[in-house]
């Protein structure tokens, strides 16, 4: 069974740094690219950021462009989000999600998410 | 940058409705589209991909139609289940969602 699980979430000062993780697992994650997309409370969703399989390519919102920095560990099955120069408008619960491309189209979507984990940015 | 912009914020609707959502994209997007479904403190669940490609394991009752700037999401006979916000994401160029639709049963 696909699981994504999210940590590291929690209250920081705005400027300050945190780290988000995402441990896969069920599924062979070397092969899949993979997504941050986030919540602000009582509010819509907004894509974040992507990471193709191999880490070689990465995209960012622009809203966070700058300031956070998408990446992988296949080895370990982890998917990372180091978010830096926090705002007040980063607040937001932050999902991971696969990204699934299917092969020979240009047809993707996001599948299988995690529970999400909270961010807090107040002083 | 795409935005979508998705119809009704909101609607009430009874069992056994058929129940209708928008999404209008600024430009073009092919069918470059999909659908999710959110209930309140769970994770997007997806419903529909390439605008018109149904999710397996997702009810027959969802359907989805249009392409390029216009698109619909239909549930053709509402279950009391199907209260939710439901959500329309371009990835035509980048990723934009709709601002969601809330469904009340």
């Amino acid at each position: 069974e696909v699981e994504l699980l999210e940590s590291g979430g929690g209250l920081v000062q705005p400027g300050g740094s945190l780290r988000l993780s995402c441990a896969a697992s069920g599924f062979t994650f070397s092969t899949y690219a993979m997504v941050w997309v986030r919540q602000a409370p009582e509010k819509g969703l907004e894509w974040v950021s992507s990471i193709t399989d191999s880490g070689g390519t990465t995209s960012y919102a622009d809203s966070v462009k700058g300031r956070f920095s998408i990446s992988r560990d296949n080895l370990k099955d982890t998917l990372y989000l180091q978010m830096s120069g926090l705002r007040v408008e980063d607040t937001a619960r932050y999902y991971c999600a696969i990204r699934v491309i299917i092969a020979g189209t240009y047809i993707e979507y996001f599948h299988h998410w995690g529970q999400g984990t909270l961010v807090t940015v107040s002083s | 940058a795409i935005q979508m912009t998705q119809s009704p914020s909101s609607l009430s609707a009874s069992v056994g409705d058929r129940v209708t959502i928008t999404c209008r994209a600024s430009q073009g997007i092919r069918n470059d589209l999909g659908w999710y479904q959110q209930k309140p403190g769970k994770a997007p669940r997806l419903l529909i991909y390439g605008a018109s490609t149904l999710q397996s394991g997702v009810p027959s009752r969802f359907s989805g139609s249009g392409s390029g700037a216009d698109f619909t999401l239909t549930i053709s006979s509402l279950q009391p289940e199907d209260s939710a916000t439901y959500y329309c994401l371009q990835d035509y160029n980048s990723y934009t969602f709709g601002q969601g639709t809330k469904l009340e049963i």
